[in-house]
């Protein structure tokens, strides 16, 4: 089966830093591109962030360019999320998911909370 | 603001068909699949259809989708109150090289 389970999430200071992890089994993780997506409780979904396989190519909403990296380990079917110099409005779950030319699975989500 | 845009709400008794529209672009719905998605509260999204009209596994075939154009839509014939849920379509856009989403659509069955 495929699972995806994520982890790191938790409460962090406005300016402050978090890194999520999303370890993913039951399929070729190196085959797949992998994408993050978040949702701030009770409102949509938005997208977050793409990584191609091999990492070749890497694609972040405006909002978090130049904050957020999103990065992949294919040895250890893992996929990453460093979010510096949080926000706010960085307050959601977090989801890793998995794309199959549309998201086909979905990790549980975690939440990240930016509150002083 | 939605770079795809759905109704906020649908509702029907048990037993109607019920449609949700997705509206979008020559960059997204024009190009690309449409998935649409169903989540409960307190729970994360399942994939249900795409605009192919696949379904994964386990998904009731009342559940169809289709595309023309720029615009897609989903169908729930036979509505049950199950299907009380919201529900998101979603594409990649080539334009903003990423993937977008609807507002979501709150599904009530009356």
């Amino acid at each position: 089966d495929v699972q995806l389970v994520e982890s790191g999430g938790g409460l962090v200071q406005p300016g402050g830093s978090l890194r999520l992890s999303c370890v993913c089994s039951g399929f070729n993780f190196r085959t797949y591109w992998m994408s993050w997506v978040r949702q701030v409780p009770g409102k949509g979904l938005e997208w977050v962030a793409t990584t191609r396989e091999s990492g070749r190519g890497k694609h972040y909403v405006d909002l978090v360019k130049g904050r957020f990296t999103v990065s992949r380990d294919d040895a250890t079917k893992s996929l990453f999320l460093q979010m510096n110099s949080l926000r706010v409005e960085d307050t959601a779950v977090y989801y890793c998911a998995r794309e199959n030319y549309a998201i086909d699975y979905w990790g549980q989500g975690t939440l990240v909370t930016v509150s002083s | 603001q939605s770079v795809l845009t759905q109704p906020p709400s649908a509702s029907g008794t048990p037993g109607q068909r019920v449609t949700i529209s997705c509206s979008g672009s020559n960059s997204n719905i024009g190009r690309n699949i449409v998935a649409w998605y169903q989540q409960f509260p307190g729970a994360a999204p399942k994939l249900l259809i795409n605009s192919n009209n696949q379904r994964p596994s386990g998904v009731p075939d009342r559940f169809s989708a289709s595309k023309s154009g720029t615009s897609a839509s989903l169908a729930i014939s036979g509505l049950q109150s199950e299907d009380e849920a919201d529900y998101y379509c979603s594409a990649w856009d080539d334009s903003l090289t990423g993937r977008v989403f609807g507002g979501g659509t709150k599904v009530t069955v009356l």
